[in-house]
């Protein structure tokens, strides 16, 4: 079956330090992927996604790459910021006959300090 | 931007007790789902929900579970005769349209701790 793999944390970075959470997958098919992100107290929101191989799903600073050849999808920033702390979910989805599965990573927790 | 909302963020209930979790999806999205964390695991599907009826359920979403829309504006989650191993977060989450690259709406969860 489909499955997700993304990097452990929680990662702690200084403001203005580049970020990438590692993300790869594993599905049969050719799936959708997405980036969400838990703020604290809020529900996840879709941060990026992209739908085909190559493409890049860009959104607030943040970029990931669709890498079919690695099945990949790292979420890179070039500079974070303190108000990027949250939990970053890497997902895939599958059409299923009446809606969207999304098959999800762990989550990785990102601390951004001063 | 237009929210799922759910209610209650934190349920505590006894073993073998029944919950409902509820949740009010965006009013013009036709597909429901709802999906779980246990803490320190992956978000896991449980359900979708579209036409009034389920279209898909994990192997998780045994007899004991049911979902329901009753009024045509709440989702709900029945869980019959909770145990240990359902603690967790619980997300309801809506979509408008089916694509497998479809945005998906999250409500902000449940906590629901069974002692």
């Amino acid at each position: 079956g489909n499955s997700v793999t993304q990097m452990e944390g929680p990662v702690t970075l200084s403001e203005e330090a580049f970020l990438t959470i590692n993300c790869t997958y594993t599905a049969t098919g050719y799936p959708s992927l997405f980036w969400y992100v838990q703020y604290p107290g809020e529900g996840l929101q879709l941060l990026l996604k992209a739908t085909k191989a190559d493409d890049k799903g860009s959104n607030k600073g943040f970029e990931a790459t669709y890498r079919k050849e690695t099945t990949s999808f790292h979420l890179e920033k070039g500079s974070v910021q303190v108000s990027d702390s949250a939990v970053y979910f890497c997902a895939l989805s599958e059409l299923t006959g009446g809606g969207n599965k999304l098959t999800f990573g762990t989550g990785t927790q990102l601390k951004v300090e001063l | 931007e237009p929210e799922v909302t759910q209610t209650p963020s934190h349920q505590v209930t006894q073993m073998g007790q029944e919950v409902i979790l509820r949740c009010v999806p965006i009013s013009n999205h036709l597909y429901f789902y709802w999906y779980r964390q246990i803490l320190g695991q992956k978000v896991e599907f449980l359900v979708s929900f579209y036409n009034n009826e389920i279209s898909e359920k994990s192997e998780i979403f045994d007899d004991q579970f049911s979902v329901e829309r009753p009024d045509g504006s709440n989702f709900t989650l029945k869980i019959r005769s909770t145990k240990l191993e359902d603690s967790a977060m619980y997300f309801c989450a809506s979509s408008a349209r089916q694509p497998a690259n479809e945005k998906l709406f999250f409500g902000s969860g449940t906590q629901l701790s069974v002692l």
